[in-house]
């Protein structure tokens, strides 16, 4: 069975900090996708990004940066320089490769960023 | 504009009170979904569908049906709901094999008294 968690249920920072939230997964599939949704206060949720579990490179995106590491299954995202808008709920989500039909994901995470 | 249409945003309603959740896109997409969110849980799926008349389980099916028989809807209907169905709804959408863009409608706050 497939499991994504997030220990993290609610983290608080100031802005300008650097944040960075965990996500841990659990798959007998050998090949897989792992993605990060962003869900802000009103309600939608966003797609951030998609890694595939052959590609253990780590990826940039601004502000935004990813690290996955397959030998301890975990695939963590740090916003650096966080700003108010950053806060959300964050969510972490595991398919299997194969039509990825089925997603399983985490159980959030919310971050609050402080003026 | 793209977007995947979930009626009604909030729905209150007693038990056994038979319901039917719409769900609507526009964008040709084979693939829809139905999920849950509940507090400390995440999101969690329900049904989905590969195209039409194309339908399986996901994680928490039960007390739930859904049907697809036109490729633009993906009514999610509650037959008797119960207290513990209580619970934010989200239907989604993508193309087949497009696995980065899914598409989520504005979300059904559903409470079942």
């Amino acid at each position: 069975a497939q499991k994504v968690t997030q220990a993290q249920t609610e983290i608080s920072v100031v802005e300008k900090e650097d944040v960075t939230l965990d996500c841990v997964y659990e798959t007998r599939d050998t090949t897989y996708y792992l993605f990060w949704y962003k869900q802000p206060p009103s309600g939608e949720l966003v797609f951030l990004i998609r890694r595939n579990s052959f590609d253990e490179q780590n990826e940039i995106s601004g502000r935004y940066s990813w690290n996955f590491q397959k030998s301890t299954s975990s695939f963590n995202f740090t916003i650096t320089a966080s700003q108010v808008v950053d806060s959300a709920v964050y969510f972490c989500a595991l398919s299997g490769f194969q039509g990825a039909q089925k997603l399983v994901f985490g159980q959030g995470t919310r971050l609050t960023i402080n003026p | 504009e793209a977007q995947v249409t979930q009626n009604p945003r909030y729905l209150i309603t007693v038990t056994g009170k038979k319901l039917t959740v719409t769900c609507s896109q526009n964008m040709n997409h084979e693939y829809m979904s139905w999920y849950r969110q509940d507090p400390g849980l995440g999101l969690r799926q329900i049904y989905y569908s590969m195209n039409v008349e194309v339908t399986d389980k996901g994680d928490v099916p039960e007390g739930y049906k859904v049907s697809r028989k036109e490729k633009r809807n993906f009514p999610l209907i509650l037959e008797s709901p119960s207290p513990n169905q209580t619970s934010l709804y989200f239907c989604a959408s993508r193309k087949h094999r497009d696995l980065e863009k899914l598409f989520f409608g504005s979300g059904t706050q559903l409470s079942v008294l």
